[in-house]
């Protein structure tokens, strides 16, 4: 099992430029996450998803938007990239209910600098 | 909404035990996780505590208080791999879903 995968690992764009962050989870969880990091600092929940066909704003969740594909896949997309969106991108799932709901997993990140 | 303080910085050295405490503000409270973070990793699961008192993982144990509001982390035989950010996390639950609410992380440099 592969866990979190996101895709691309780094990313450099323009002021204004748009791009979708993608993410695709194996382990059959309900529940997905975006948060941003940035440096020395802890993660900000952007959006997320309880279950699949249903999306929810987070802490910051101006400038994004989502699409949850399916139940593996989760997008982030910035329509037009800003430098206060410089930052690292972390895509999480966890199991929706029960004891297991707790532990959330996350993929290897996305760095982002926005120019 | 939710706030969580940890200290920014701890230094200890190998071989040792150090405490990280997190205290929280929440308006709904279901547990408190600890997380481990690598430079350049992604943050990786700790422990989960729901109810008062201590549990114990390994090397790791972590502590809950609800009535204080309060939780740390124990490291114990401290090694050089343990050199880390660790953040507290909130649990928040409502109606759509289980959401986490994180620390701003508490850097540990292990020295020899």
């Amino acid at each position: 099992n592969a866990g979190v995968t996101q895709t691309p690992k780094f990313q450099v764009l323009k002021t204004g430029q748009s791009m979708t962050l993608q993410c695709a989870q194996d382990m059959n969880h309900n529940s997905m996450y975006w948060y941003r990091q940035d440096p020395g600092m802890g993660l900000r929940l952007i959006y997320y998803s309880a279950s699949e066909g249903t999306t929810d704003k987070g802490e910051v969740p101006n400038g994004y938007n989502v699409s949850r594909l399916n139940k593996r896949e989760f997008s982030l997309r910035l329509e037009s990239a800003a430098p206060s969106q410089t930052s690292v991108y972390f895509c999480a799932s966890s199991e929706a209910v029960g004891l297991a709901s707790y532990e959330q997993y996350f993929g290897p990140g996305t760095r982002l600098t926005v120019t | 909404g939710q706030s969580l303080e940890q200290p920014s910085e701890v230094t200890a050295v190998e071989g040792a035990i150090v405490q990280i405490n997190c205290t929280y503000q929440t308006s709904g409270f279901y547990g408190l996780s600890w997380y481990q973070q690598h430079d350049g990793g992604a943050p990786t699961f700790l422990s989960y505590n729901a109810l008062d008192g201590l549990e114990e993982t390994g090397r790791f144990s972590s502590f809950l208080s609800r009535s204080d509001s309060y939780g740390y982390l124990l490291l114990q035989e401290l090694q050089m791999k343990d050199s880390a950010s660790y953040f507290c996390a909130v649990r928040d639950h409502n109606n759509a879903g289980n959401m986490l609410t994180f620390g701003g992380g508490t850097r540990l440099m292990v020295k020899p």
